[in-house]
């Protein structure tokens, strides 16, 4: 059964890079793909972008020029940079496997999310 | 970019209540559409995918249907369990995808 954990700094300043690790357990990361996802305060879920089982990159056209999402097979880990961070960017960040249920492309599961505060 | 409305962003049921929840797409989605379920502190998880599939341990009082750009999530006798928040989300434009803002389920 795969399971997930985010982790990473609670605390960020402005204009700083917002840096987390998503761990994974249960299966190798090379097997599947991998999603970061958000929910600011009061907001509802926000894509943030997605990495392939090949290293192929996708990110939310509204957060592009800021967002880096890398691997690291050795570690069974990926992660997530988003730069130059302002108080929007505060929110409930979560990582998610990216994958087919009966065909189907869901996100599932999730790690249980951590919260990253922008805040000097 | 699709866009996703869900409606009502709110509303507040009995338990033993039948309960539908509306999503709109932007543009045709054909059934690439998936309901994920959130309560207060925990991981969403997916209810429904392709529209109307029923994800494994997922209780069968849920269900989904729809297609295009319509879909509907309906729970047809409200449990205690099922006070959350509930996403829908397309997956036609992978690998870019949309939430709608979300429709929160509270008690009556």
């Amino acid at each position: 059964q795969v399971q997930l954990q985010e982790s990473g700094p609670g605390l960020v300043k402005p204009s700083e890079t917002l840096s987390l690790t998503c761990s994974v357990s249960g299966d190798s990361i090379s097997s599947y793909q991998w999603t970061w996802i958000r929910r600011p305060p009061g907001k509802g879920l926000e894509w943030i972008g997605y990495i392939s089982n090949t290293g192929n990159t996708n990110y939310n056209p509204s957060l592009k020029s800021r967002v880096t999402i890398s691997v690291d097979t050795s570690k069974n880990q990926f992660s997530l940079k988003v730069s130059s961070v302002t108080a929007a960017d505060t929110a409930v960040y979560y990582c998610a496997r990216d994958w087919y249920s009966s065909g189907w492309r869901v996100f599932d599961p999730w790690g249980q999310g951590t919260l990253v505060t922008v805040s000097s | 970019d699709i866009q996703m409305t869900q409606s009502p962003s709110s509303l507040s049921a009995s338990v033993g209540d039948r309960v539908t929840i509306t999503c709109r797409a932007s543009q045709t989605i054909s059934t690439y559409l998936n309901w994920y379920q959130q309560k207060p502190g925990k991981a969403p998880k997916v209810l429904i995918f392709g529209a109307s599939g029923l994800q494994g341990g997922v209780p069968s009082r849920f269900s989904g249907s729809g297609s295009g750009t319509h879909f509907t999530l309906t729970i047809a006798s409200l449990q205690p369990e099922d006070f959350a928040t509930y996403y829908c989300q397309q997956s036609y434009t992978t690998p870019t995808w949309t939430f709608g803002q979300g429709t929160k389920v509270v008690i009556k």
